[in-house]
């Protein structure tokens, strides 16, 4: 069976300071690899989507970046974090080609102050 | 612009009474709809998946409804218990399109003594 890992699962940074989201996935190969951020009373926005090593794309323009250095590893980084970029981080894989079954991490909680 | 609109935002029922969340689409074209129950501080785990040519599915207490022509869909909960609460989002998915799932931004349900 597959699984999702996601950590931390709470972080607490200062404005300016760097940050790095690790996701990884066990159980299957070459997974599409899914980034969402969810702010306070709001729905899941779609940041990154990959569909192979060295894939992203990127949904909207902002001050987050996303890497895949191996094929069921999906880091979400910044190099100087904002009040705006706190939220709840989640990844989530599908199956590869064109299933659109996606399947949640346990998300990690971003506080910037 | 696809959009997923769901209601109410919130609603507190009592233990073992029934309920039934609301969701209204403008995805185009139409491929799926998911409902989705995110625990709080957890990532959403799949309840229901419908396709355009079914109009209801169960997943024990849970039965999701669809109305493909209306573009609306709903999930009724019947006999509520505590572990009912959650929040519950209504994803849907536009065809050939597997990054591209457009989320509501969920109902809160309460289930109290």
């Amino acid at each position: 069976s597959q699984t999702i890992h996601q950590w931390p699962a709470t972080l607490v940074q200062p404005v300016g300071s760097p940050l790095s989201l690790e996701c990884t996935v066990e159980g299957t190969s070459n997974p599409n690899l899914y980034w969402y951020r969810q702010a306070a009373g709001r729905g899941l926005q779609l940041l990154f989507y990959s569909v192979g090593i060295g894939q992203i794309s990127s949904e909207v323009p902002q001050n987050l970046s996303a890497s895949r250095p191996q094929d069921r590893q999906f880091i979400l980084s910044s190099k100087k974090l904002l009040l705006s970029d706190s939220g709840f981080y989640l990844c989530a894989w599908s199956f590869g080609g064109t299933s659109d079954t996606q399947y949640f991490g346990p998300g990690t909680r971003l506080t910037v102050l | 612009k696809n959009q997923v609109e769901q209601s109410p935002q919130s609603l507190i029922i009592l233990e073992g009474k029934n309920c039934t969340l609301q969701c209204n689409y403008t995805v185009s074209p139409f491929s799926n709809l998911r409902w989705y129950k995110q625990d709080t501080g957890r990532g959403p785990v799949s309840l229901t998946i419908m396709t355009f040519s079914e109009n209801t599915k169960s997943n024990g207490r849970y039965t999701a409804t669809l109305d493909a022509d209306t573009k609306q869909s709903s999930l009724h909960i019947t006999a509520s218990q505590l572990s009912d609460s959650a929040s519950y989002i209504c994803v849907v998915s536009a065809t050939g399109t597997a990054s591209k799932l457009t989320f509501g931004t969920g109902t809160r349900l309460q289930v109290t003594l």
